[in-house]
């Protein structure tokens, strides 16, 4: 059972919009900044998201993130068939003084 | 070349200890705290410890707390875990990772690099 809860799957269209949610308490989201990881099986996860809302440089805008209260949301447009994987948020959780991620969802573009 | 790779996986009998490195490359090692991160097959991603930049502390998640030990190296830019009484419940990738953030001292910012894993299998 993760500290964080996410939808544990997801589908859309290509070309659709999607949005992941993440929701945890006030010791973790609720203090702490979140990110988000896309992971494909076999590969290092990949940083989509940090501070809640920012991207890194090389990951395109279609990747946005935001946060209210305790829980956060990472948003895809224009899904791409190259977006289907697994996709984590993560934060620091100040009570149990621990990294903790969320489940993960798994993102089919079909 | 930026980079984090992972060594010392293997297949380890229960009760066994194992010693994994993540040797990291083209940014200063000293700045950044390390985190060890684990995915068991068939389940999510689960932090698994962290040190700080300044090796004054270190932290871990209960499943490992006891008898897992994080420790680094700044002459060799290597980070080290230590398991001990390994369970099946161990097996899993074992990805390092660098937080974002230079001079932390405890908590998670973002993992902005993670080795490829390696991979720990743990027989009964």
């Amino acid at each position: 059972q993760s500290v964080l809860t996410q939808p544990p799957s997801m589908s859309a269209a290509p070309g659709q919009k999607v949005t992941i949610s993440c929701s945890g308490g006030t010791s973790n989201i609720g203090h702490n900044y979140v990110s988000w990881y896309q992971h494909l099986p076999g590969t290092a996860p990949k940083l989509l998201i940090y501070e809640n809302n920012r991207r890194p440089s090389g990951i395109p805008d279609r990747f946005s993130g935001s946060k209210s209260g305790t829980s956060a949301t990472l948003g895809i447009t224009g899904l791409q068939t190259g977006d289907e994987a697994d996709y984590y948020c993560a934060t620091w959780d100040t009570s149990l003084s621990a990294g903790v991620f969320g489940g993960g969802t798994k993102l089919t573009v079909l | 070349q930026v980079q984090l790779v992972e060594s010392g996986g293997g297949v380890v009998q229960a009760g066994r200890s194992l010693r994994l490195s993540c040797a990291a490359s083209g940014f200063t090692f000293s700045d950044y705290s390390m985190h060890w991160v684990r995915q068991a097959p068939g389940k999510g991603l689960e932090w698994v410890t962290f040190i700080s930049y300044n090796e004054n502390s270190g932290l871990y998640a209960d499943s490992v707390k006891g008898r897992f030990s994080i420790s680094r190296d700044i002459s060799k830019n290597t980070v080290y875990l230590q398991m001990n009484s390994l369970t099946v419940e161990d097996t899993a990738v074992y990805y390092c990772a660098k937080d974002q953030v230079k001079w932390v001292t405890r908590g998670v910012y973002a993992f902005d690099l993670w080795g490829q894993g390696t991979v720990v299998t743990v027989s009964t």
